[in-house]
């Protein structure tokens, strides 16, 4: 599986926007980009997902490098409750989950 | 609309001893599910996935097993319980229609194997 690198965590003020970047320097043509985040004790829900172009929802956007290998999610206005573990991964098909290490958001009143 | 049940939320095991966490998913067919772990303070780890009844897939060699029963049941086993079980299980399904399918993930099972 092609590989993501994320800060392991962040800090926002909260009503700011927030700017979480992924690497993915080996992704491949057909890899499609997954965002999934986790709240304390809760299982992961999904954000959001792209394969070239940007994408928006009522949850984040997601801007993508022109050459795929980095990505950035983009939270437009930070609250209390987006604080969680914030997962970048490539998948390809409908082939399962492998989740990294992720980014811990935290944010701060 | 498609939920995922999954029990119990929280379960004390001696070393040893076996294990049986359930799954069950209603409002869908034919569904993709899969058994993640989580140990604490670490990253989630996939455990088993199956595309079907009687079809599992097992990542990461180990003392637990799945089976799937039924269409929408997904059972995690083990024998014997040792204490590095212990950790965060998740269940969790896809639909099995089109490419990128989103996962759904249920509340978990905190497993403290003492």
């Amino acid at each position: 599986d092609a590989k993501t690198t994320q800060p392991n965590s962040m800090e926002s003020n909260e009503e700011e926007p927030v700017h979480l970047p992924c690497n993915h320097s080996t992704i491949s043509g057909t890899d499609y980009i997954h965002w999934y985040r986790q709240l304390p004790s809760q299982g992961p829900e999904y954000v959001i997902h792209g394969l070239t172009s940007n994408v928006n929802n009522r949850m984040a956007s997601l801007a993508i490098a022109e050459d795929r290998k980095s990505s950035t999610l983009i939270l437009h206005r930070a609250t209390l409750r987006d604080a969680a573990v914030y997962y970048c991964i490539l998948r390809r098909g409908n082939t399962p989950l492998v989740f990294g290490k992720g980014t811990r958001l935290s944010v701060i009143a | 609309s498609q939920t995922i049940h999954q029990w119990p939320a929280t379960l004390v095991q001696p070393v040893g001893s076996p294990l049986s966490l359930e799954c069950t998913v209603e409002g869908t067919s034919n569904p993709n599910l899969y058994w993640y772990r989580q140990a604490a303070g670490r990253g989630l780890q996939l455990l088993f996935y199956s595309v079907g009844i009687g079809q599992i897939s097992s990542e990461v060699p180990q003392n637990l097993s799945a089976s799937r029963p039924q269409d929408r049941q997904f059972i995690l086993s083990s024998k014997k319980l040792l204490l590095s079980d212990s950790g965060f299980y998740l269940c969790a399904w896809s639909a099995d229609r089109e490419t990128n399918e989103k996962l759904f993930f249920g509340s978990g099972t905190q497993l403290s194997v003492l």
